[in-house]
């Protein structure tokens, strides 16, 4: 079935990295997210990659995608207070254009 | 600027009421999706619909009723049926999964409540 999983909380001091990991089920996802909600707000899309790629960079984001693992990651480099939020892996199933979300991760960035 | 409108932003519901969540998209997209948010659980499809007069019933349909008579407009009712609706509502809109990717973007929501 599909699935997609992340840890729930990550706590990193301003100016580390953060990486926030998450595993998928469906092998026959095209696409897979990346996307940032803030308090009281939609989802705003961060980055995606297409399933045959491995890497995909975006000035401080970087995204390493295990297709053999089905193990996706999202890496903020510098990490600022204003990353703090909470952070959604989705993948899209081969079929339709629906969207499997995780649980969220969310990111506390200490001063 | 293009986006997704949706209201109100917050909304309280009566027992036995049936309420109406708006929402609107100017990005000539084809493809629409109504999402339920709780906490800790990410989220869920209620109804999505990739053409107009056209819509699926997604993961946790039940309680809900959609409509989609317009290309711009897909409309979500949260009916006396739902026994717990309390919960972040939003809505996004994509082009249909036969035209070149492009990504859901998203509303700022709506948050239900019950009086």
């Amino acid at each position: 079935g599909e699935d997609v999983e992340q840890s729930l909380f990550l706590s990193v001091r301003e100016g580390d990295s953060s990486v926030i990991n998450c595993t998928y089920t469906d092998s026959s996802s095209t696409y897979l997210y990346w996307y940032k909600q803030e308090p009281g707000a939609g989802l705003q899309l961060l980055t995606y990659i297409f399933s045959n790629m491995d890497m995909k960079q975006d000035q401080r984001l970087t995204v390493l995608l295990n297709k053999k693992d089905k193990h996706l990651s999202l890496r903020i480099a510098d990490t600022q207070t204003g990353d703090s939020a909470i952070y959604f892996c989705a993948e899209r199933p081969n079929q339709g254009g629906k969207l499997i979300f995780g649980q969220g991760t969310e990111l506390s960035v200490k001063p | 600027d293009g986006g997704i409108t949706q209201s109100p932003k917050y909304l309280f519901r009566k027992e036995g009421q049936n309420v109406t969540l708006s929402c609107e998209q100017n990005l000539n997209h084809d493809a629409m999706y109504w999402y339920r948010q709780d906490p800790g659980q990410g989220l869920r499809l209620i109804y999505y619909s990739q053409i107009v007069n056209d819509f699926q019933k997604g993961d946790i349909a039940e309680g809900y009723s959609v409509s989609r008579e317009k290309k711009e407009s897909f409309p979500l009712t949260v009916t006396s049926a739902q026994k717990n609706p309390t919960a972040f509502y939003l809505c996004a809109s994509s082009t249909p999964p036969t035209e070149p990717h492009q990504p859901q973007h998203f509303g700022d929501g709506t948050r239900l409540s019950i009086l």
